[in-house]
Protein backbone atom coordinates (compact mmCIF):
# COMPACT_ATOMS: atom_id res chain seq x y z
CA UNK A 1 0.00 0.00 0.00
CA UNK A 2 0.98 4.01 0.12
CA UNK A 3 3.50 4.96 2.32
CA UNK A 4 4.10 7.80 3.67
CA UNK A 5 7.57 8.34 5.83
CA UNK A 6 7.65 11.42 8.36
CA UNK A 7 10.89 12.80 9.67
CA UNK A 8 11.76 13.62 12.26
CA UNK A 9 9.44 11.71 14.66
CA UNK A 10 10.25 14.29 17.49
CA UNK A 11 12.92 17.42 17.72
CA UNK A 12 13.17 19.83 20.26
CA UNK A 13 14.66 23.53 18.88
CA UNK A 14 16.08 26.34 21.26
CA UNK A 15 13.00 29.98 20.66
CA UNK A 16 14.79 31.58 17.53
CA UNK A 17 15.79 28.62 15.63
CA UNK A 18 14.44 27.00 12.32
CA UNK A 19 13.36 23.48 12.04
CA UNK A 20 12.73 21.47 9.27
CA UNK A 21 10.35 18.63 8.59
CA UNK A 22 10.20 16.20 5.53
CA UNK A 23 7.92 14.54 4.34
CA UNK A 24 8.49 11.56 1.72
CA UNK A 25 5.75 9.33 -0.45
CA UNK A 26 8.17 5.64 -0.74
CA UNK A 27 5.85 3.94 -3.19
CA UNK A 28 3.75 6.50 -4.81
CA UNK A 29 4.22 9.67 -6.53
CA UNK A 30 2.68 12.59 -4.60
CA UNK A 31 1.11 15.09 -6.85
CA UNK A 32 -0.70 17.24 -3.50
CA UNK A 33 0.95 17.14 -0.09
CA UNK A 34 -1.03 18.86 2.85
CA UNK A 35 0.34 19.47 5.91
CA UNK A 36 -1.82 19.88 9.62
CA UNK A 37 -1.26 20.93 13.20
CA UNK A 38 -2.11 19.55 15.95
CA UNK A 39 -2.97 20.31 19.20
CA UNK A 40 -3.28 17.86 22.42
CA UNK A 41 -6.74 16.26 22.44
CA UNK A 42 -7.55 18.33 19.63
CA UNK A 43 -8.26 17.79 15.72
CA UNK A 44 -6.38 18.13 12.50
CA UNK A 45 -6.24 21.18 11.67
CA UNK A 46 -5.01 22.07 7.74
CA UNK A 47 -2.18 24.60 7.40
CA UNK A 48 -1.03 24.34 3.79
CA UNK A 49 -1.62 22.35 0.25
CA UNK A 50 0.91 22.36 -2.06
CA UNK A 51 1.25 20.78 -5.58
CA UNK A 52 3.98 19.73 -6.77
CA UNK A 53 6.41 22.57 -8.92
CA UNK A 54 3.87 25.08 -7.35
CA UNK A 55 3.21 27.39 -4.41
CA UNK A 56 1.75 25.69 -1.73
CA UNK A 57 -1.64 27.54 -0.48
CA UNK A 58 -1.77 28.20 3.15
CA UNK A 59 -4.76 28.34 5.60
CA UNK A 60 -6.32 31.44 6.81
CA UNK A 61 -4.28 32.41 9.63
CA UNK A 62 -1.52 30.32 8.87
CA UNK A 63 1.82 32.48 8.57
CA UNK A 64 3.20 31.43 5.01
CA UNK A 65 6.30 33.70 6.15
CA UNK A 66 6.79 31.50 9.05
CA UNK A 67 5.90 28.16 7.59
CA UNK A 68 8.02 27.38 4.64
CA UNK A 69 6.50 24.89 2.50
CA UNK A 70 8.64 23.36 -0.53
CA UNK A 71 7.37 20.64 -2.69
CA UNK A 72 10.22 20.33 -5.33
CA UNK A 73 9.47 16.79 -6.25
CA UNK A 74 6.75 14.11 -6.83
CA UNK A 75 8.11 12.64 -3.53
CA UNK A 76 9.48 15.10 -1.30
CA UNK A 77 7.45 17.69 0.74
CA UNK A 78 9.41 19.86 3.54
CA UNK A 79 7.69 22.23 6.06
CA UNK A 80 10.18 24.49 7.78
CA UNK A 81 9.11 26.41 10.82
CA UNK A 82 11.00 29.45 11.01
CA UNK A 83 12.27 31.22 13.78
CA UNK A 84 10.26 28.87 15.97
CA UNK A 85 8.84 29.97 19.49
CA UNK A 86 7.22 27.85 22.56
CA UNK A 87 3.72 29.00 21.22
CA UNK A 88 5.09 26.97 17.49
CA UNK A 89 5.17 23.58 19.71
CA UNK A 90 2.81 21.08 18.45
CA UNK A 91 2.06 17.70 16.25
CA UNK A 92 2.34 18.27 12.97
CA UNK A 93 1.67 15.77 10.23
CA UNK A 94 1.60 15.47 6.53
CA UNK A 95 -0.81 13.85 4.24
CA UNK A 96 0.15 12.82 0.62
CA UNK A 97 -2.43 12.42 -2.60
CA UNK A 98 -1.61 11.13 -5.45
CA UNK A 99 -1.37 8.44 -8.45
CA UNK A 100 -0.69 5.20 -8.33
CA UNK A 101 -0.84 3.03 -11.07
CA UNK A 102 -3.30 5.19 -13.21
CA UNK A 103 -5.50 4.75 -9.98
CA UNK A 104 -6.32 7.79 -7.93
CA UNK A 105 -5.10 6.23 -4.57
CA UNK A 106 -6.10 8.79 -1.62
CA UNK A 107 -4.91 10.24 1.16
CA UNK A 108 -2.16 8.68 3.26
CA UNK A 109 -0.40 10.31 6.89
CA UNK A 110 3.10 10.28 7.73
CA UNK A 111 3.66 9.64 11.27
CA UNK A 112 4.09 13.15 12.72
CA UNK A 113 6.29 15.27 14.06
CA UNK A 114 6.33 15.96 17.45
CA UNK A 115 7.99 20.01 18.32
CA UNK A 116 8.74 21.03 20.90
CA UNK A 117 10.25 24.63 21.45
CA UNK A 118 12.11 25.64 24.52
CA UNK B 1 -10.66 26.22 9.57
CA UNK B 2 -14.11 24.47 9.05
CA UNK B 3 -14.90 21.31 10.78
CA UNK B 4 -17.61 18.53 10.86
CA UNK B 5 -19.67 17.88 13.79
CA UNK B 6 -18.51 14.39 15.08
CA UNK B 7 -20.24 13.10 18.27
CA UNK B 8 -20.22 11.32 20.62
CA UNK B 9 -16.53 13.15 21.72
CA UNK B 10 -16.23 10.19 24.15
CA UNK B 11 -17.39 6.63 25.20
CA UNK B 12 -16.61 4.46 27.89
CA UNK B 13 -17.42 0.72 26.67
CA UNK B 14 -17.04 -2.66 28.07
CA UNK B 15 -15.50 -4.87 25.75
CA UNK B 16 -17.83 -6.93 23.70
CA UNK B 17 -19.90 -3.87 22.95
CA UNK B 18 -20.95 -2.31 19.91
CA UNK B 19 -20.02 1.17 19.26
CA UNK B 20 -21.39 3.89 17.04
CA UNK B 21 -20.42 7.21 16.08
CA UNK B 22 -21.17 10.00 13.51
CA UNK B 23 -20.24 12.80 11.19
CA UNK B 24 -22.62 15.55 9.98
CA UNK B 25 -21.77 18.50 7.99
CA UNK B 26 -23.62 21.39 6.96
CA UNK B 27 -22.51 20.99 3.64
CA UNK B 28 -22.82 18.52 1.13
CA UNK B 29 -18.95 16.13 0.97
CA UNK B 30 -18.20 13.94 -2.00
CA UNK B 31 -16.00 12.00 0.23
CA UNK B 32 -15.88 10.29 4.05
CA UNK B 33 -13.42 8.82 5.29
CA UNK B 34 -13.09 7.13 8.76
CA UNK B 35 -9.12 6.77 10.54
CA UNK B 36 -8.00 6.01 13.77
CA UNK B 37 -5.41 7.45 15.30
CA UNK B 38 -2.84 6.32 18.50
CA UNK B 39 -0.77 8.95 20.83
CA UNK B 40 1.89 10.41 19.25
CA UNK B 41 0.96 8.81 15.71
CA UNK B 42 -0.75 10.07 12.47
CA UNK B 43 -4.29 8.83 11.85
CA UNK B 44 -4.40 5.54 9.83
CA UNK B 45 -7.17 5.01 7.18
CA UNK B 46 -9.86 2.62 8.15
CA UNK B 47 -12.88 2.82 5.15
CA UNK B 48 -13.39 4.93 2.70
CA UNK B 49 -16.53 5.93 0.85
CA UNK B 50 -17.09 7.36 -1.86
CA UNK B 51 -20.68 7.20 -2.87
CA UNK B 52 -23.64 8.25 -1.59
CA UNK B 53 -25.55 5.43 0.30
CA UNK B 54 -22.55 3.17 -0.20
CA UNK B 55 -22.51 0.58 2.87
CA UNK B 56 -18.52 -0.48 3.70
CA UNK B 57 -17.37 -2.99 6.04
CA UNK B 58 -13.59 -3.46 7.58
CA UNK B 59 -13.74 -6.35 9.60
CA UNK B 60 -15.56 -5.65 12.66
CA UNK B 61 -15.89 -2.06 11.30
CA UNK B 62 -18.91 -0.94 8.76
CA UNK B 63 -19.21 2.97 8.13
CA UNK B 64 -21.99 4.35 5.36
CA UNK B 65 -21.79 7.45 3.38
CA UNK B 66 -25.32 9.39 4.09
CA UNK B 67 -27.76 9.28 1.32
CA UNK B 68 -27.55 13.10 1.54
CA UNK B 69 -24.25 13.53 1.16
CA UNK B 70 -24.04 15.82 4.55
CA UNK B 71 -23.56 12.79 6.83
CA UNK B 72 -21.52 9.37 7.40
CA UNK B 73 -21.67 6.88 10.22
CA UNK B 74 -19.21 4.08 11.56
CA UNK B 75 -20.46 1.00 13.39
CA UNK B 76 -17.75 -0.89 15.67
CA UNK B 77 -18.85 -4.03 16.31
CA UNK B 78 -17.76 -6.62 19.55
CA UNK B 79 -15.62 -3.98 20.72
CA UNK B 80 -12.22 -5.37 22.20
CA UNK B 81 -9.09 -3.62 23.80
CA UNK B 82 -6.88 -2.65 20.60
CA UNK B 83 -9.85 -1.01 19.22
CA UNK B 84 -9.05 2.13 22.37
CA UNK B 85 -7.75 5.21 20.65
CA UNK B 86 -9.74 8.69 18.82
CA UNK B 87 -11.57 8.45 15.39
CA UNK B 88 -11.67 10.97 13.00
CA UNK B 89 -14.16 11.29 10.29
CA UNK B 90 -13.18 13.03 7.60
CA UNK B 91 -14.25 14.18 4.13
CA UNK B 92 -13.56 16.56 1.18
CA UNK B 93 -16.56 18.87 -0.33
CA UNK B 94 -16.79 19.59 -3.97
CA UNK B 95 -14.90 22.74 -3.30
CA UNK B 96 -11.58 21.78 -2.38
CA UNK B 97 -8.89 18.45 -2.57
CA UNK B 98 -7.45 18.74 1.44
CA UNK B 99 -9.43 16.87 3.85
CA UNK B 100 -11.78 18.39 6.46
CA UNK B 101 -11.46 16.78 10.22
CA UNK B 102 -14.01 16.34 12.92
CA UNK B 103 -12.97 16.59 16.23
CA UNK B 104 -12.60 13.28 16.74
CA UNK B 105 -14.43 10.45 19.16
CA UNK B 106 -12.29 9.13 21.98
CA UNK B 107 -12.71 5.56 22.64
CA UNK B 108 -12.01 3.46 25.71
CA UNK B 109 -12.51 0.08 26.62
CA UNK B 110 -12.24 -1.84 29.67
CA UNK B 111 -11.92 -5.66 29.96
Amino acid sequence: GAVVSQHPSRVICKSGTSVKIECRSLDFQATTMFWYRQFPKKSLMLMATSNEGSKATYEQGVEKDKFLINHASLTLSTLTVTSAHPEDSSFYICSARGLIQGANYGYTFGSGTRLTVV
Amino acid sequence: GQQLNQSPQSMFIQEGEDVSMNCTSSSIFNTWLWYKQDPGEGPVLLIALYKAGELTSNGRLTAQFGITRKDSFLNISASIPSDVGIYFCAGRNQAGTALIFGKGTTLSVSS
